[in-house]
């Protein structure tokens, strides 16, 4: 069936420095969103990418979408600490006659900063 | 505008005992949709409904769980009887469709701690 997979499943950072998780799907995903979800806390949107090869950029976070809607990306620059938490992308899961809804959830990245 | 609210924050049982999570969705949004998430994993979903009509429970365990939206705008998802493996927060999240088609993603109930002992 379809998969989101995530990675890489951790990532420490160092304050200041940049990176980058990566999300890629089996199958071709109509939109792809981004949630955070801090310690404790649940999953709140970010963004949503729509268009092939669409790029969006949100402060120092930028998104990305594959040209064949298989994967996306988030970069981080300059991390801070209020970065820390788990990175979820989403993708709907396949259907015919929603293909906005049913979102299914990659593992996440849990992101750690030091300071 | 209030979010997702969702109750209890958190909760404790035995197994075998049953349990129930209610979730009001954000007032109009007509598609509401409960989620597990076990800790260190993405959330799961397991029941979509939109009003009060079920869309996709094609991941719910049936045989344990149940989950209704008499009204259309309230819910809750039960757990009878429940196991060890249950333990993880149950999210609930709603949407207005066409929202989703505008970018606006879901929003999600800050979710109830389930801890089976």
């Amino acid at each position: 069936g379809q998969q989101v997979m995530q990675i890489p499943q951790y990532q420490h950072v160092q304050e200041g420095e940049d990176f980058t998780t990566y999300c890629n799907s089996s199958t071709t995903l109509s939109n792809i969103q981004w949630y955070k979800q801090r310690p404790g806390g649940h999953p709140v949107f970010l963004i949503q990418l729509v268009k092939s090869g669409e790029v969006k950029k949100q402060k120092r976070l930028t998104f990305q979408f594959g040209e064949a809607k298989k994967n996306s990306s988030l970069h981080i620059t300059a991390t801070q600490t209020t970065d820390v938490g788990t990175y979820f992308c989403a993708g709907p899961r396949i259907s015919t006659t929603d293909s906005w809804g049913k979102l299914q959830f990659g593992a996440g990245t849990q992101v750690v900063v030091t300071p | 505008e209030a979010g997702v609210a969702q109750s209890p924050r958190y909760k404790i049982i035995e197994k075998r005992q049953s349990v129930a999570f209610w979730c009001n969705p954000i007032s109009g949004h007509a598609t509401l949709y409960w989620y597990q998430q076990i800790l260190g994993q993405g959330p799961k979903l397991l029941i979509q409904f939109q009003n009060n009509g079920v869309v996709d429970d094609s991941q719910l365990p049936k045989d344990r769980f149940s989950a209704e939206r008499l009204k259309g705008v309230d819910s809750t998802l039960k757990i009878q009887p429940a196991k060890l493996e249950d333990s993880a927060v149950y999210l609930c999240a709603s949407s207005l469709d066409m929202e989703i088609g505008l970018g606006r993603g879901y929003t999600f109930g800050s979710g109830t701690r389930l801890t089976v002992v």
